[in-house]
């Protein structure tokens, strides 16, 4: 049964400090997403790569994350310095090809960050 | 731009009685639309998907959404409720034929099934 792995499941850290989360999309499936879930703003997507080249971080504040993907089978979501607003839920997706829209996004569990 | 937006963040009905949760949605294009459903600590799984091709869509769980273009709206029904039921509900647009494939979200519903 193939599933999207993410780790750490939970994350608590001090504002300042460095937050690594990473991700092993389903095999074979091309397109990865980054997404945020928060109480006040919902899901909002942070970005997403095709083929390990990142498409689209327009989602995401610039100065602070960066999202990479060293391998077809890692992708990281990097936070320096965190701050207490980007405690949430991130969640990691991973779709296949075709490239019409239709394609399924699965979704992993999800890592929760508490920055204190 | 598209958007979706769930009327009513909370539910409630009792177990056995009808599901009805609401999607409209807003797209300058033909859009693909999708319900998810998230169990608590868990990440979001597809319920069912609207691709242009049949307007009654039939999903997983004995869920179900009818696509009306003219209502703008993509809800969500399921005849009869289980405990098993409840968890948050998200609809979801994208354009079609977007090989860009981003999903916007709407707020999401909770759904509370009551014994």
């Amino acid at each position: 049964d193939a599933r999207v792995t993410q780790t750490p499941r939970h994350k608590v850290t001090e504002m300042g400090q460095e937050v690594t989360m990473r991700c092993q999309p389903i095999l074979g499936h091309n397109t990865v997403f980054w997404y945020r879930q928060t109480m006040m703003q919902g899901l909002e997507l942070l970005a997403y790569f095709r083929n390990r080249a990142p498409l689209d971080d327009s989602g995401m504040p610039k100065d602070r994350f960066s999202a990479e993907m060293p391998d077809a089978t890692l992708a990281t979501l990097k936070i320096q310095p965190s701050e207490p607003r980007d405690s949430a839920v991130y969640f990691c997706a991973s779709a296949p090809g075709p490239t019409d829209g239709t394609d399924t996004q699965y979704f992993g569990p999800g890592t929760r960050l508490t920055v204190l | 731009a598209q958007s979706v937006t769930q009327l009513g963040s909370h539910v409630s009905v009792s177990e056995g009685a009808l599901v009805l949760l609401r999607c409209n949605y807003s797209s300058s294009v033909p859009p693909y639309l999708f319900w998810y459903v998230q169990y608590p600590n868990q990440g979001l799984q597809l319920l069912l998907k609207y691709t242009s091709a049949a307007t009654l869509v039939k999903g997983i769980n004995g869920f179900e959404a009818e696509f009306k273009k003219s209502e703008t709206s993509f809800h969500l029904t399921k005849p009869s409720a289980h405990m098993s039921d409840a968890a948050e509900y998200f609809c979801a647009v994208t354009r079609a034929h977007d090989s860009a494939r981003q999903l916007t979200f709407g707020s999401g519903t909770q759904l509370t099934v009551l014994p």
